[in-house]
Parts: C-alpha cells; sequence; structure tokens
C-alpha cells in the first residue's frame, strides 16, 4: 500500500537551531509532493510543494524541501528556527496523479526560546 | 477571498445518532475533499468531490457518505455513530487542479459519547 513516513514523531530545538524533518514516501509510480503546517489551535496550512522541476523547493517563512527521488525522500529543511515555528509538520502526498493526500503522521516541532 | 468555511465547529453527539457536516470551499473552487484526524490514525482521506460528483473514495465504511452540491458546498454525513468517530473533521477545497495545492477549513470537532 501507497504510504509516507515521518520517522520524527518528537523534535526539540532551540532557538536558531537548524532543522531538517524526514519524510519518505513508498514507491507507487509518480508523486506529487507536500509539507503542511499545523499550529496549535489552527488549521493546516501549505509551507510548499513539488510538482517537477527543481528538486530544492522553497516555501514560506523560510522553509525548504528537498525531492530525492532515488531515496523516496523530501526533508524540510530550515537553517535557523524560531518559537514561532512551533507546531505539528505534515509531509503529505499524491500517488500518480489522483487527487487524494496521503499523509505521514505528523512531526511535532517544539522550539525553546 | 474567503478561506474554507466548516460549520459547526463543535458537537457532541450520542452513539447510534447520525450527523452531518457542512464545507463551503473557496469561492470557484470545484473540488472537495473530506479528511478525518485522530491522534491514533492521523489524517485519513475519506472522499472527494469534483462537480457534484465523487471522484475518489478512501476505505471508510459505508456510514460515511457524502455529497457535493451545485454551488460546490459540500456536506459529510455519517451515520450510526460509533465512539471511535470521535475525531476532528477536515475539509480540503481545491480548484480542482492539484498543481495549486488544498487549502483546509479549520474543522469540525465531533465527539461521540
Amino acid at each position: 500500500a501507497q504510504s509516507v513516513s515521518q520517522h520524527n514523531h518528537h523534535v526539540i530545538l532551540s532557538e536558531a537551531a537548524s532543522l531538517e524533518l524526514g519524510c519518505n514516501y513508498s514507491y507507487g509510480g509518480t508523486v506529487n509532493l507536500f509539507w503542511y503546517v499545523q499550529y496549535p489551535g489552527q488549521h493546516l496550512q501549505l509551507l510548499l510543494k513539488y510538482f517537477s522541476g527543481d528538486p530544492l523547493v522553497k516555501g514560506i517563512k523560510g522553509f525548504e524541501a528537498e525531492f530525492i527521488k532515488s531515496k523516496f525522500s523530501f526533508n524540510l529543511r530550515k537553517p535557523s528556527v524560531q518559537w514561532s515555528d512551533t507546531a505539528e509538520y505534515f509531509c503529505a502526498v499524491i500517488y500518480n496523479a489522483g487527487n487524494m493526500l496521503t499523509f505521514g503522521g505528523g512531526t511535532r516541532l517544539m522550539v525553546k526560546p | 477571498k474567503a478561506g474554507v468555511t466548516q460549520t459547526p465547529r463543535y458537537l457532541i453527539k450520542t452513539r447510534g445518532q447520525q450527523v452531518t457536516l457542512s464545507c463551503s470551499p473557496i469561492s470557484g473552487h470545484r473540488s472537495v475533499s473530506w479528511y478525518q484526524q485522530t491522534p491514533g490514525q492521523g489524517l485519513q482521506f475519506l472522499f472527494e468531490y469534483f462537480s457534484e460528483t465523487q471522484r475518489n473514495k478512501g476505505n471508510f465504511p459505508g456510514r460515511f457518505s457524502g455529497r457535493q452540491f451545485s454551488n460546490s458546498r459540500s456536506e459529510m454525513n455519517v451515520s450510526t455513530l460509533e465512539l471511535g468517530d470521535s475525531a476532528l473533521y477536515l475539509c480540503a477545497s481545491s480548484s480542482g487542479d492539484r498543481a495549486y495545492g488544498y487549502t483546509f477549513g479549520s474543522g469540525t470537532r465531533l465527539t461521540v459519547v
């Protein structure tokens, strides 16, 4: 079955530390890749997406992600986190040009001031 | 541009009852998807409607159903509620072209007692 894995369930960082959240997807043909963020008490917001072209994608709020096809990965990065980045982060994939998002289990990030 | 509106925000129902949730997509968007979010199972796809037609359906029992109206508003119905149906139900709006991503509403928190 097509699936998405986020291996880090909880991450705690200090402000100004660098962030990398892992996301791996199962083989399933063509993929479209997304990262969403859910701040406490708020709705899911799109951080960035990859459909084609440059595998290094830049999103909002200083986030970026790199699509590595050979590793089935789409890791999220930010060079320097802020307290306001405390949230839950979800990786999601659309397989084979469908219309359904398959989500990873999420990573809860806590940034200590 | 108004966002995705879900009503009601909170619901408490008793086992065996049925419930209807509503989602109004962003103006001009013709696709509405529904997702269930629980601590144990994460975010799971329920179904997607485009121009009043169900295009995709997730792996949920037949007690979960939906429909979309000509104005693109969508409703989701759950019959014979079970305790395990307690969850945050999220609606996502899209133009129908996945390249533009999906915009999520704030959700309806359903508690079954």
